[in-house]
């Protein structure tokens, strides 16, 4: 599976955007972006998955560029309860293993 | 409906001691894995179950080992406790041909 970085923290205000940005230079034609939310003491959580261009749902978007070596999670508006890590996951999720990094640790502020 | 569901919530042993740890997954799926989270760090795969066996296995040692049963529920086996194992054991399941896991709330083990 691929290697993915993504910063260790990141600190935001409520209402502001927050994007966070994945690192995935040797990513196989085969492999889906998934990303996780993880709060405290609770399994992860499905927040979003992508091959290419654009996705949107009810909680996210999700922008990967055209030589997919990298993917941006925006959360729009975000408020204290998105506070939470959030890993980014590439590889064949519907029949592999998860492969989780340390994911980003996303703390927000009043 | 449902989701995943864990049982123990929390569980302290002693080394040397073995532990059994139980997931029934969401309604409608039929594969489970077990996952290893320790503090700070992400999860770590341990294995996959479908159809009663194990299809996929992450670097983890025999002393792990699990079961699947004809309803899909499952077991984690840990023998001969280390202090190292102490972590939030997760279970996640999925329907077969789908992308997504469901993950349960984990099972916290502490070894002393």
């Amino acid at each position: 599976l691929a290697k993915t970085t993504q910063p260790i923290s990141m600190d935001s205000y409520e209402g502001q955007e927050v994007n966070i940005t994945c690192s995935h230079n040797n990513i196989a034609t085969n492999d889906y972006i998934t990303w996780y939310q993880q709060f405290p003491s609770q399994g992860p959580r499905f927040i979003i998955q992508g091959y290419k261009t654009k996705v949107t749902n009810e909680v996210a978007s999700l922008f990967i560029p055209a030589d997919r070596k990298s993917s941006t999670l925006s959360l729009p508006r975000v408020s204290l309860s998105d506070t939470a890590v959030y890993y980014c996951l590439v590889g064949d999720t519907g029949r592999r293993a998860l492969t989780f990094g340390s994911g980003t640790r996303l703390q927000v502020q009043p | 409906d449902a989701g995943v569901t864990q049982s123990p919530t929390h569980l302290i042993k002693t080394r040397g001691q073995q532990v059994t740890l139980r997931c029934s997954p969401k309604s409608g799926h039929d594969t489970v894995s077990w996952y290893q989270q320790a503090l700070g760090q992400g999860p770590q795969f341990i294995f996959q179950y479908y159809e009663e066996e194990e299809r996929q296995r992450g670097n983890f040692p025999d002393r792990f080992s699990g079961h699947q049963f004809p309803n899909y529920s499952s077991e984690l086996n840990v023998n001969a406790l280390l202090l190292g194992d102490s972590a939030l054991y997760l279970c996640a399941s999925r329907r077969g041909g789908y992308n997504e896991q469901f993950f349960g709330p984990g099972t916290r083990l502490t070894v002393l």
